[in-house]
């Protein structure tokens, strides 16, 4: 029963450093979204990725690259880290009843 | 694009009282979902609602899908400690929107014992 899972759960990242978000799902559904999440801004959509092997922008893409690897797999990926990239990051993944599976978030500080 | 104007931002109440908070649009929403999140995790599903008028219970809770699809409200009766924490409206467009969710700003819930 992991549903969505994901890691690391916590990061501190120096400016322009690059890393992996990684997220995976068991309950087989065929869209995953990744969304960062600020104080009093609610959470905003970066990418998403309707079924494997597609993936399409979201609100707030910029700086930000993903792949789906599989069905399972949605990671996100930062290529050169900035300081406004400080955020929680939550992946989830999605029904056919339009409701949305959400991990527990990464926590990522930039410096 | 699309925005959810949830209300009010935060509410500070005491327990045993009733709690109501709602979310606005602009524009029409085919579906509308109602979230909470604890400390530290992640948004949970509370309420699905995917017809206007709708009206929904799970234990406590009660939620509502708008008559104009432009809006849905959240009410807890008698509320206790456990019930805090931050609650997310979210709507789905409906058509080729794949299933993507506009989130409200969150209501931040704080119950005194």
């Amino acid at each position: 029963n992991a549903g969505v899972t994901q890691t690391p759960k916590f990061q501190v990242l120096k400016t322009g450093q690059s890393m992996t978000l990684q997220c995976a799902q068991d309950m087989n559904h065929n869209s995953m979204y990744w969304y960062r999440q600020d104080p009093g801004m609610g959470l905003r959509l970066i990418y998403y990725s309707a079924s494997e092997g597609t993936t399409d922008k979201g609100e707030v893409p910029n700086g930000y690259n993903v792949s789906r690897l599989n069905k399972r797999e949605f990671s996100l990926r930062l290529e050169s880290a900035a300081p406004s990239q400080t955020s929680v990051y939550f992946c989830a993944s999605g029904t056919a009843a339009l409701t949305q599976h959400f991990g527990d978030g990464t926590r990522l500080s930039i410096l | 694009g699309q925005q959810l104007n949830q209300s009010p931002q935060s509410m500070f109440i005491q327990e045993g009282e009733d709690v109501s908070m709602n979310c606005t649009s602009s524009s029409i929403f085919n579906t509308w979902l109602w979230y909470k999140q604890d400390p530290g995790e992640g948004p949970v599903l509370l309420i699905a609602l995917y017809k206007a008028g709708e009206l929904t219970s799970n234990g406590r809770l009660t939620a509502q899908f708008g008559i104009t699809r432009k809006d849905s409200f959240l009410n807890i009766s008698a509320s206790i400690p456990s019930d805090v924490g931050i609650y997310f409206c979210a709507g789905h467009a409906g058509g080729t929107s794949y299933g993507k969710l506009t989130f409200g700003q969150g209501t931040i819930l704080t119950v005194h014992p």
